[in-house]
């Protein structure tokens, strides 16, 4: 399995503004996830990121509104732009270690846009 | 196109009573197959999965899935359920071995615990 961190675990923005959470793996991992979990629903896939290439976005995101950096293979992060109230949501960092495998997620990021 | 159906949203368990978590699925190929639980203000935390073979697989937490290729349905059980199971809980198919192919997610199903 892989730990994984995430900072910061809750934020309140103000509209408009920008946040940059951040995704910490002990371990190198090719693949990173990020998840978009709103007020009592399921997870939502926002985008898939391999280190040293775009990353690849759902369909109803894009790299405008939620930029995503993959550095190295144990470090990502996911922006989230010009923020509005129906931004507030978890957001889940996961990672699959190799082809297939399981997916471990991190602890997630509360957002509240005001 | 795969897809997860979790057909209760919410479920009332007495503490010491057993649960059942239904999922459905569907999938092209052999499916794998996870559940996950989120307890209240947490990520997500792996229960068990499938992969292949035994049918009956044994997670963590005394909870367990059985697999019925037939029915479709990878059904979460555990025998008699702690006040610290309240949580929810999350079925999910991901991709074959030989894809990076994304998981899908079920809607998720609320336990609750009553004393």
């Amino acid at each position: 399995s892989a730990v994984i961190s995430q900072k910061p675990s809750r934020d309140i923005c103000q509209r408009g503004t920008s946040l940059t959470i951040q995704c910490q793996v002990d371990s190198q991992v090719t693949m990173m996830f990020w998840y978009r979990q709103q007020p009592g629903q399921s997870l939502t896939l926002i985008a898939t990121a391999n280190q040293g290439s775009e990353a690849t976005y759902e369909s109803g995101f894009v790299i405008d509104k939620f930029p995503i950096s993959r550095p190295n293979l144990t470090f990502s992060t996911l922006t989230v732009s010009n923020m509005s109230p129906e931004d507030s949501s978890i957001y889940l960092c996961s990672v699959a270690p190799s082809m297939g495998d399981t997916q471990y997620f991190g602890p997630g990021t509360r957002l509240t846009v005001l | 196109a795969q897809s997860v159906t979790q057909p209760d949203i919410h479920i009332t368990v007495s503490e010491g009573a057993s649960l059942e978590l239904r999922c459905n699925y569907s999938y092209g190929a052999t499916p794998y197959l996870f559940w996950y639980v989120q307890s209240p203000g947490q990520g997500l935390q792996l229960l068990l999965k499938y992969f292949s073979g035994d049918t009956l697989v044994q997670g963590i937490k005394g909870f367990e899935a059985e697999f019925k290729r037939s029915q479709s349905s990878f059904n979460l059980r555990k025998p008699s359920v702690h006040w610290s199971d309240a949580a929810e809980y999350f079925c999910a198919v991901g991709p074959a071995t030989d894809s990076w192919g994304k998981f899908q997610f079920g809607a998720g199903t609320q336990v609750v615990v009553t004393p």
